[in-house]
């Protein structure tokens, strides 16, 4: 099946530190999903991001889907967005089921 | 208030027990899907319905058994055939058409074995 590699998979900054985490997948996909998971266990949406570049906020993302990688900046990090990082993918062909990355693991300290 | 309803929050299942897990979403989603998530890891699929009256195996489905009568609801049965449980059990839903698939979460289900 579809591989999903994150890296790093552990990362902790400084408040106001930048900072991109990377998604690599080994076949072709057809979507792709970022979510952050808060310490509560809830899965937020952050992007769906099959191609292209998409902002929103601090946050954007940048999927190069042809190389197989997206990526996920984080600017001006404050200690809300600690918490686990996930990109999900579809295979092409694959229907609708996602597949998820073992995320990167952001703690922000003040 | 639109989105995905889980319940419990938390369940506790005893030695050769079923139990059963809610999942309700009122955003007329026609696909629906159930994720179990261990410590440390990433989540991964036990079942899936992309229509009413129609479900598919997922990657982890032995012990565990859906049914989709209506299209809101989604409910989830670990069987006493399922060895290890305990675990973090996210639903999720998404609308098919237009090639758009993309998946909301509920709060989740924390289940443990007494």
């Amino acid at each position: 099946g579809i591989q999903v590699e994150q890296s790093p998979p552990d990362l902790i900054l400084q408040e106001g530190a930048n900072s991109t985490l990377r998604c690599n997948f080994s076949d072709s996909v057809n979507n792709l999903q970022w979510f952050h998971q808060n310490p509560w266990g809830q899965l937020i949406n952050l992007f769906y991001i099959p191609s292209g570049t998409k902002q929103n906020g601090r946050l954007s993302a940048t999927t190069v889907a042809t190389e197989r990688y997206s990526l996920l900046y984080i600017s001006s990090s404050q200690t809300t967005d600690s918490g686990v990082y996930f990109c999900a993918v579809v295979l092409t062909g694959g229907g609708n089921k996602l597949t998820f990355g073992t995320g990167t693991q952001l703690k922000v300290e003040l | 208030d639109g989105g995905i309803t889980q319940s419990p929050k938390y369940l506790f299942r005893k030695e050769g027990q079923n139990v059963t897990l809610s999942c309700e979403q009122n955003l007329n989603h026609d696909a629906m899907y159930w994720y179990r998530q261990d410590p440390g890891q990433g989540l991964r699929l036990i079942y899936y319905s992309q229509i009413v009256n129609d479900f598919q195996k997922g990657d982890i489905a032995e012990g565990y058994s859906v049914s989709r009568e209506k299209k809101e609801s989604f409910p989830l049965t670990v069987t006493s055939a399922q060895k290890n449980p305990t675990a973090f059990y996210l639903c999720a839903s998404s609308l098919v058409a237009g090639g758009r698939n993309i998946q909301y979460f509920g709060a989740g289900t924390r289940l443990s074995v007494l």
